[in-house]
């Protein structure tokens, strides 16, 4: 059974911290591994990672895919109390299968 | 709007009632999904379609759910003589099929589901 397993579940840290979210799986028929952000209602996209050892940033957010060892992480990088949301990690097999999320909050 | 748009935003239903949702995708995306979120949870994968055809149906899926795609467009999700567990949010997702990694889903608001 394909699983996605996110750490740290929940995390609170102060405005201008850098925080990294794990992300690892074990997953038939890899394909790609998937980063969204969920505020109050449906998640948004933030990254899409197919190939090991290569960064994809946006702003003050990053992420990295190691297939070999089958993780990923998001840094964020200076937090901002916007960025207070689950975070979810999503690896595309036969279906696209989400972990349980980590929820930052971010405090002033 | 052009995103993934779903009817009704909340419903409240008794328990053994049927109740049916409906999302409409974004309008080139040739892939749909449907998935169910709980409280503290992950979204849960239920079904999807390619075009106007079901591939792929989980199977923690009961009976009483049911999903088309009549015309490769719009989806209906019916969930039969409803029950205090399937209270939820359930959203659809649409992508496009493109190559090997595929291309990422992208979430409509969700229909809030509470049976009493």
């Amino acid at each position: 059974e394909d699983k996605v397993v996110q750490s740290p579940l929940s995390l609170v840290v102060h405005e201008g911290d850098t925080v990294t979210l794990n992300c690892s799986y074990e997953v038939t028929n890899f394909r790609s591994l998937l980063w969204y952000k969920q505020e109050k209602k449906a998640p948004t996209f933030l990254f899409m990672l197919t190939s090991s050892g290569i960064e994809k940033k946006s702003g003050r957010l990053s992420s990295i895919l190691d297939k070999k060892e089958l993780f990923s992480i998001l840094n964020i990088t200076a937090t901002q109390t916007g960025d207070s949301a689950i975070y979810l990690c999503a690896v595309a097999g036969y279906a696209l299968n989400f972990g349980k999320g980590t929820s930052l909050l971010v405090t002033p | 709007d052009t995103g993934v748009s779903q009817n009704p935003r909340h419903k409240i239903t008794k328990r053994g009632q049927n109740v049916t949702f409906r999302c409409d995708p974004i309008s080139e995306h040739n892939r749909l999904y449907w998935y169910r979120q709980t409280l503290g949870q992950g979204p849960e994968f239920l079904t999807y379609f390619q075009n106007e055809a079901q591939l792929e149906k989980s199977r923690l899926l009961s009976d009483r759910f049911s999903a088309e795609r009549p015309k490769g467009s719009f989806s209906t999700l019916e969930i039969q003589r409803t029950e205090q567990g399937d209270s939820a949010m359930y959203l659809c997702a649409s992508s496009l099929l493109l190559g090997q990694g595929g291309s990422p889903l992208h979430f409509g608001n969700g229909t809030r589901l509470t049976v009493t």
